[in-house]
């Protein structure tokens, strides 16, 4: 079945800095790949995500990058914000299936 | 749309009861599925069910975990004789059909003691 890595597990910036975060995953068959952030004591949410007949997706301060070869996608957030601060998780989609497996998470943490 | 509930959002059981946690999916949505997250970690699939029907419970303990999604009602995930082990955040999510649109719940937070 379907692995996910995800790193680093605590990410800290100052407000302003880019925050990167990677993945990577082992089944060729994957073609879903979408990030969720969870903020303390609630419910993940979906901010963005990529199919697999894409290399890049954009969405204002945020972007996700997807190299099937290597298989590992990245998340990439610019200008950061105090209120980004969250844990995020990357996951994959586990080939014909129709369930995602997730990373373990980053914790990003964003100084003022 | 309200939206994927659960209930209830806390829920604390002794040692050796039942635990059953109840998900709504949101309106239209057929598909459910059932993950668990331990203090600190990721989200840990469960199982995946559609109406009726167990698609995928590769990630179920084989003992005292058992869940179903009938024709009329919730969703229920069912803990049988709790341990300490199993206080954790039960999420739901729910999507129209595959991986996509997921939409998660605000979890069942489950304490054993």
């Amino acid at each position: 079945g379907e692995n996910v890595e995800q790193h680093p597990s605590t990410l800290s910036v100052q407000e302003g800095d880019s925050a990167v975060i990677k993945c990577t995953y082992s089944d060729s068959a994957s073609n879903y790949f979408p990030w969720y952030k969870q903020e303390l004591g609630k419910r993940p949410q979906l901010i963005i995500d990529i199919r697999s007949n894409v290399g890049e997706k954009k969405d204002q301060r945020i972007a996700v990058t997807l190299n099937k070869t290597a298989k590992h996608f990245s998340l990439h957030i610019t200008e950061t914000q105090p209120e980004d601060s969250a844990v995020y998780f990357c996951a994959a989609s586990s080939g014909s299936q129709g369930n995602l497996i997730f990373g373990k998470g980053t914790k990003l943490s964003v100084k003022p | 749309n309200a939206g994927v509930m659960q209930n209830p959002r806390h829920l604390v059981r002794r040692r050796g009861q039942e635990a059953r946690l109840r998900c709504s999916p949101m309106k239209g949505h057929s598909h459910v599925y059932w993950y668990r997250q331990l203090p600190e970690e990721g989200l840990k699939f469960m199982v995946y069910l559609q109406k009726e029907n167990i698609i995928d419970e590769s990630g179920m303990p084989k003992e005292r975990f058992s869940a179903e999604f009938p024709k009329e009602g919730p969703s229920i995930l069912r803990i049988q004789q709790v341990v300490r082990g199993d206080s954790a955040a039960y999420f739901c999510a729910s999507s129209p059909g595959g991986k996509e649109g997921y939409t998660f719940g605000s979890g069942t937070r489950l304490t054993v003691v």
